[in-house]
């Protein structure tokens, strides 16, 4: 199987800074992986596929980008709303498509 | 509007068989490239990927989980029903259903869940 690590897995940042947050896969995943969003006690919301496509709705400061086995999903700047757990999940060839171990982003 | 709803028991001793039900709305799983995947997250956890089920009635598992799952679908009811065999404590998790989008860019072609239920907290607990 496919492993997927995100970086950092937590983050502290304030409200209108620019966020990185790091995906690599364990082999190359062309640009097949999404990105989700997670609200405590909520189900995760669907942000990103193929690496840089913004699901519809989602606002332009998330962007995507990345092929082969790094990507990234950055958050021009944030958003009080923004703060929430990010997951990455491969989606390349056949399942299971596993996730990342998520990333938690925190007010500082 | 696509909309999906997890229902079940909320707790389950250990050895027990675990039956969920996603019922949903806004798509039919009879149209082609169409799914319906569990996913699971245990408290303070990552999500963790189970298992999927397509319109042509393919399967797939996680490998890890396997011998424990089955998925199967009710087309008529616009059900899918996970069970998962041998329950133990760490088992103890929120179950999700998700809708399974497919999509091709340039004509290559992927997967994501972009529709998820609210999920299910499932306890195992004797």
């Amino acid at each position: 199987d496919i492993q997927m690590t995100q970086s950092p897995s937590s983050l502290s940042a304030s409200v209108g800074d620019r966020v990185t947050i790091t995906c690599r896969a364990s082999q190359s995943i062309a640009r097949f992986i999404n990105w989700y969003q997670q609200k405590p006690g909520k189900p995760p919301k669907f942000l990103i596929y193929a690496a840089s496509n913004l699901q519809t709705g989602v606002p332009s400061r998330f962007s995507g980008s990345g092929s082969g086995t790094d990507f990234t999903l950055t958050i021009s700047s944030l958003q009080p709303e923004d703060f929430a757990t990010y997951y990455c999940q491969e989606s390349y060839t056949s399942p299971p498509y596993t996730f990342g171990q998520g990333t938690k982003l925190e007010i500082k | 509007q696509i909309t999906l709803k997890e229902s079940g028991p909320t707790m389950v001793k250990p050895t027990q068989t675990l039956t969920l039900t996603c019922t949903f709305s806004g798509f039919s799983l009879t149209s082609s490239g169409v799914g319906v995947a569990w996913i699971r997250q245990p408290p303070g956890k990552a999500l963790e990927w189970l298992t999927l089920i397509y319109w042509d009635d393919d399967k797939r598992y996680s490998p890890s989980l396997k011998t424990r799952l089955t998925i199967t679908k009710d087309t008529s009811k616009n059900q899918v029903v996970l069970t998962m065999t041998n329950m133990t404590l760490v088992d103890t998790a929120t179950y999700y259903c998700a809708h399974h989008l497919p999509y091709c860019i340039n004509g290559v072609c992927s997967s994501a869940l972009d529709y998820w239920g609210q999920g299910t907290l499932v306890t195992v607990s004797s």
